[in-house]
């Protein structure tokens, strides 16, 4: 299953609200994750289920969508969100990454 | 706290082999399915394969990118994981990372604690 994610990168302020897309090549219910990743540092979990959030994620961070088409949303963006969001797909092997997507100020 | 490091990386040659682990501390290792995921330098995230536990079998997955040379396998009584990489290719450079796996169902089976990454080179 292959994930593409849009844009590829994106210039945003602090306190825009963000909104990053997941499309997948065939429909995967609602078994989706997504991860932020900071330069040389491991990815961390935000969001799984498409909407679920992670403990100790700040509720700025939302997910949504079902079927092929998935949004990541961050209401306010800080200053500690510039990083680089990857969706994963949950519902068939071998699981698949998207492409990512790096919001810089 | 739960942890997981990993060891073993470093260069080799194409052709070669290494064995890759993972350490876990802070949780039940036994009761946890757990993945390897890489990272080529400066490119994104590529799932490498999971071990699931000892109810389910220890069955395994792999990407098709990796399948018939890489091997996990895991030690519960050791609380660790382990990668075998054989037939390494230059394409295979890359930061390692061993990561939890949070749940068993569909809904919930994601990646929740990831290691800092062990580097892998393939070179000549």
């Amino acid at each position: 299953i292959q994930l593409t994610q849009s844009p590829s990168s994106l210039s945003a302020s602090v306190g825009d609200r963000v909104t990053v897309t997941c499309r997948a090549s065939q429909g995967i219910n609602s078994y989706l994750a997504w991860f932020q990743q900071k330069p040389g540092k491991a990815p961390k979990l935000l969001i799984y289920d498409a909407s679920t959030l992670q403990s100790g994620v700040p509720s700025r961070f939302s997910g949504s969508g079902s079927g092929t088409d998935f949004t990541l949303t961050i209401s306010s963006l800080q200053p500690e969100d510039f990083a680089t969001y990857y969706c994963q797909q949950l519902n068939d092997y071998p699981l698949t990454f998207g492409g990512g997507t790096k919001v810089e100020i | 706290e739960v942890q997981l490091v990993e060891s073993g990386g470093g260069l080799v040659q194409p052709g070669g082999s290494l064995r890759l682990s993972c350490a876990a501390s802070g949780f039940t290792f036994s009761d946890h399915y757990m993945d390897w995921v890489r990272q080529a330098p400066g490119k994104g995230l590529e799932w490498v394969g999971r071990i699931r536990k000892t109810t389910h079998s220890y069955t395994t997955e792999y990407a098709a990118s990796v399948k018939g040379r890489f091997t996990i396998s895991r030690d519960d009584s050791r609380n660790s994981l382990y990668l075998q990489m054989n037939g390494l290719q230059t394409e295979d450079t890359a930061v390692y990372y061993c990561a939890r796996v949070l749940g068993t169902t569909w809904h919930d089976h994601c990646l929740d604690y990831w290691g800092q990454g062990n580097l892998v080179t393939v070179s000549s």
